[in-house]
């Protein structure tokens, strides 16, 4: 059973185009992260959230926690193609867990 | 600005051998990870360890598993007999505290033949 399920797995957009990608679960979690993935690459981490319905900007990234702390959204707008690549949501049930559950992952394609 | 390394980046072993994937955290963090990605699926928790002891780990985490900080840089983690479907993306990670903030390596690819 997956904890955190990320929706759509892959998605392909023309350049400047926005595009959102879910992350969801029937599990509260005490705070949710967003990673990007590179081939051959570790993830590295773009967002923490922990409040819910807290929104956070990076640039033209948006990142919502939902009100009830079980689902996230990651919106980029105008998007480029240095935005390619997996994006991946993880999560903490409890403050003070070690472990990090992961989505599988949405794998972003912008197109010149 | 300081990152978290892994050696080898790629390794190749026989069913059976033992293998020690090598990592070292960045050097003022205090926890550290290892989670593994195996092809075409999801990253997936290994163990933690803080304050030279495992803090959680895994199902995954057998007894074939075992993690150690034998000096002040190195964390290694062990894999006493390898099986074919320990084949995947080993990636170390670290924190400077508890908190979420996770760096993680570029990773070990491990495969078994």
């Amino acid at each position: 059973t997956q904890l955190l399920e990320q929706s759509p797995q892959f998605l392909s957009i023309q350049e400047g185009e926005n595009l959102t990608v879910y992350c969801n679960s029937s599990s509260v979690f005490s705070s949710l992260q967003w990673y990007r993935q590179e081939p051959g690459e570790g993830p590295v981490l773009l967002v923490t959230v922990v409040t819910g319905g807290e929104v956070k900007k990076l640039k033209r990234l948006t990142f919502q926690f939902g009100d009830a702390r079980k689902d996230s959204s990651l919106h980029i707008t105008a998007a480029q193609t240095g935005d390619t690549g997996l994006y991946l949501c993880a999560g903490r049930l409890r403050s003070n867990d070690y472990k990090l559950s992961f989505g599988a992952g949405t794998t972003v394609t912008v197109r010149a | 600005e300081p990152e978290v390394t892994q050696t080898p980046s790629h390794q190749v072993t026989q069913m059976g051998q033992e293998v020690i994937l090598r990592c070292v955290p960045i050097s003022n963090h205090l926890y550290f990870y290892w989670y593994r990605q195996i092809l075409g699926q999801k990253v997936e928790f290994l163990v933690s360890f803080y304050n030279n002891e495992i803090s959680e780990k895994s199902e995954i985490f057998d007894d074939q598993f075992s993690v150690e900080r034998p000096d002040g840089s190195n964390f290694t983690l062990k894999i006493r007999s390898t099986k074919l479907e320990d084949s995947a993306m080993y990636f170390c990670a670290s924190s400077p505290n508890g908190t979420p903030k996770l760096f993680f390596g570029s990773g070990t690819q491990l495969s078994v033949l």
